[in-house]
């Protein structure tokens, strides 16, 4: 296993734009998180699904975001219309099920929105 | 709503000065306080996690430590490859989110 993957590693777009990014857990690990972290600033929590359902989301994550798990498996973030204060590392994490020790962060997406 | 404050902001040690850095949390009932550490451009690196006050793990040069409104981790003679970003972070009963602060950005000068 090679830990939780994410792609692409960085995205640069045009304001307006839709872009998505994709993140493949750990295969055993039934949990996936979403986290948004800007510079100088720990991560914030985006979003959670257990298997395929979508359990919690944050006021942060306005109507031109969605995420999905179909299957359970990967997850897709999706920003639509995409504005500047969306430029951010996006990070993806899993954990088995009593998420017990530690979730497993990916190395992230670097969005830069011009 | 969970807090978590991270200080200092910004530390630079010579290699082999001994340190540690604070989390001071507020939750309403811990699950568990979690340290990781982060190089630029990466995702976060777990190091531990503590449930309870009285509580330390140890990892080489690493010790967290947790009471009821903080934690610490020590950094005992570090090295330069020490130099990141330590992030703690808490979970609270019932929750599945992790609630950060900003981190201590440490620099360790051979």
């Amino acid at each position: 296993d090679t830990g939780v993957s994410q792609n692409p590693r960085h995205k640069i777009t045009k304001r307006g734009q839709n872009v998505t990014f994709r993140c493949d857990p750990i295969s055993e690990h039934n949990r996936l998180y979403w986290y948004r972290q800007t510079l100088g600033q720990g991560p914030e929590f985006l979003t959670y699904f257990q298997n395929e359902a979508q359990l919690e989301k944050s006021r942060l994550l306005s109507d031109r975001f969605s995420a999905e798990r179909p299957k359970g498996s990967f997850s897709t973030l999706e920003i639509q219309r995409t504005e500047q204060g969306d430029s951010a590392m996006y990070l993806c994490a899993s954990s088995p099920r009593t998420g017990e020790h530690g979730y497993t962060f990916g190395s992230g997406t670097r969005l830069t929105v011009v | 709503e969970d807090q978590v404050t991270q200080s200092p902001e910004a530390l630079r040690l010579q290699e082999g000065e001994s340190s540690s850095l604070n989390c001071s949390y507020t939750v309403s009932g811990l699950r568990g306080l979690f340290w990781y550490r982060q190089d630029p451009g990466k995702g976060p690196e777990f190091l531990f996690t503590l449930y309870s006050a009285g509580e330390e793990k140890e990892k080489e040069r690493l010790k967290a430590t947790l009471t009821k409104k903080e934690s610490f981790l020590h950094i005992t003679a570090p090295k330069p490859e020490d130099s990141a970003t330590y992030l703690c972070a808490v979970q609270a009963d019932g929750n599945n989110r992790l609630a950060f602060g900003k981190g201590n950005q440490v620099v360790v000068i051979p």
